[in-house]
């Protein structure tokens, strides 16, 4: 969806480097989410944020971080990158709404590799 | 861990014939979503249907939900190669503020 863009699309990086994803979106969501993705496997929610001043961790924050610098720009670092942080990283977006409940927008992905 | 789990992992089948999916998930949801995605590409949303509905169609897309089972079925009809993708399911959780992705169905179509 070119609404939302991701940055880069692909990333080879060596161990203990520090890397960051960006995402931009013009969709005018409230909601930003950083996605994981492992081969054959679904979608693990790293962080996300409601608003600009808003940051919640997901069921695999451990060794990511992120910054929410403008409502349309939500960012995830990887402070020293580790090999098993190899994978395919989503951000997505939707719009406010009772408990998550709308659907979300998902940029084209970064695929990251760390050697 | 993953909130749903989609049923078959893969399915494989002939252009034109319909395609069934199952996801089954654990706790009591506000909605069930399902996305699909085109092999390394973003999800894209196909459709929604909240707990208190039963069924709901979308074109050639047909989504059933029993909460009583925890369980929900997308059927594809009329099957084209193009709809070749994964499928996941995606559950509102009540209480929670995010969505969680089942496992997938791989789908291919065999012109």
């Amino acid at each position: 969806d070119a609404d939302v863009t991701q940055t880069p699309r692909n990333r080879i990086t060596k161990t203990g480097k520090r890397i960051m994803l960006e995402c931009s979106q013009t969709k005018g969501h409230d909601r930003m989410y950083w996605y994981r993705q492992d081969p054959g496997l679904g979608l693990q929610l790293i962080y996300y944020s409601f608003d600009v001043k808003d940051i919640n961790k997901g069921e695999i924050s451990d060794g990511y971080s992120v910054s929410r610098q403008a409502q349309a720009k939500f960012s995830l670092s990887l402070e020293s990158a580790i090999p098993n942080q190899t994978a395919l990283y989503f951000c997505a977006t939707s719009d406010s709404g009772t408990s998550g409940g709308t659907e979300q927008f998902f940029g084209p992905g970064t695929r990251l590799t760390v050697l | 861990s993953q909130q749903g789990e989609e049923d078959p992992q893969a399915l494989s089948i002939q252009e034109g014939e319909n395609a069934t999916m199952n996801c089954s998930y654990k706790t009591s949801i506000n909605n069930l979503q399902w996305y699909r995605q085109n092999s390394g590409r973003g999800l894209v949303h196909l459709i929604l249907i909240r707990s208190n509905e039963r069924e709901k169609h979308s074109g050639r897309l047909r989504v059933t939900l029993d909460t009583s089972k925890k369980s929900s079925s997308l059927l594809i009809t009329a099957s084209r190669a193009a709809d070749t993708a994964s499928y996941f399911c995606a559950t509102d959780r009540s209480g929670a503020n995010n969505l969680f992705f089942g496992t997938g169905t791989r789908l291919t179509v065999i012109p």
